[in-house]
């Protein structure tokens, strides 16, 4: 069975605070390494979708980093403010068909 | 312009009944999704079509059939709904490939009663 890990579960910062959390996939036959963020009564919104051993994006305040080789990715955000709180979800293409996996999510809470 | 649309948003019925849930993209993509957001909010793929063809078929109960009628609608059927099908469905698209985001529509709450 395939998983894809995510960790803390949940989070709660204050404002202006950095913050990171893990995802971590199988590392063999990997193809890809997504991640998501969900705000509570809405949709996922794609952030980042990684390919390449040492890859690192940034989107604003947001950034990303992958290691292929021992099957882990992280999520950076600095300086955090409220609009930040959401469930932040990763996915791993894996299976015969190579659906996304999705995490549980780590859900994030920054308060004023 | 909304990239994914599905209709209905909300969908109260009861148990015996069938329903749709439709789903369009105006993304020029594809591949198109079907998930279930389960009780403990997890999402799991039920099924995907590229250009019109059943590429995932995960194990999902036969009440519930996909139909693509062309390569930027795909719905969803559901009969004899049951009340463990109350949950969010959300619709998606992709360019084709693993290494391409999906972008999620907005989602259908089904609620059977």
């Amino acid at each position: 069975i395939l998983n894809v890990e995510q960790s803390p579960q949940s989070l709660h910062v204050q404002e202006g605070d950095s913050t990171n959390f893990t995802c971590s996939f199988p590392s063999s036959n990997f193809y890809a390494l997504h991640w998501y963020r969900w705000e509570t009564a809405k949709s996922p919104e794609a952030l980042f979708v990684m390919t390449l051993n040492g890859d690192e994006k940034k989107k604003g305040r947001i950034s990303a980093t992958l290691n292929t080789k021992e099957g882990y990715s992280y999520l950076y955000i600095k300086g955090s403010q409220p609009e930040d709180s959401a469930t932040y979800l990763c996915a791993f293409p894996g299976g015969a068909t190579n659906k996304l996996i999705f995490g549980t999510g780590t859900l994030l809470a920054v308060q004023p | 312009d909304t990239a994914v649309s599905q209709t209905p948003k909300y969908l109260v019925t009861q148990m015996g009944n069938d329903k749709s849930i439709k789903c369009e993209q105006n993304l020029g993509h594809d591949t198109m999704y079907w998930y279930k957001q389960d009780s403990k909010k997890f999402l799991k793929i039920m099924f995907s079509y590229n250009n019109k063809e059943l590429i995932i078929n995960e194990t999902v109960p036969n009440r519930f059939s996909p139909k693509s009628p062309d390569k930027a609608h795909l719905n969803l059927h559901i009969n004899s709904l049951e009340l463990g099908d109350s949950a969010v469905y959300f619709c998606a698209s992709s360019p084709a490939g693993e290494a391409y985001e999906q972008y999620f529509g907005p989602g259908t709450r089904l609620t059977v009663t």
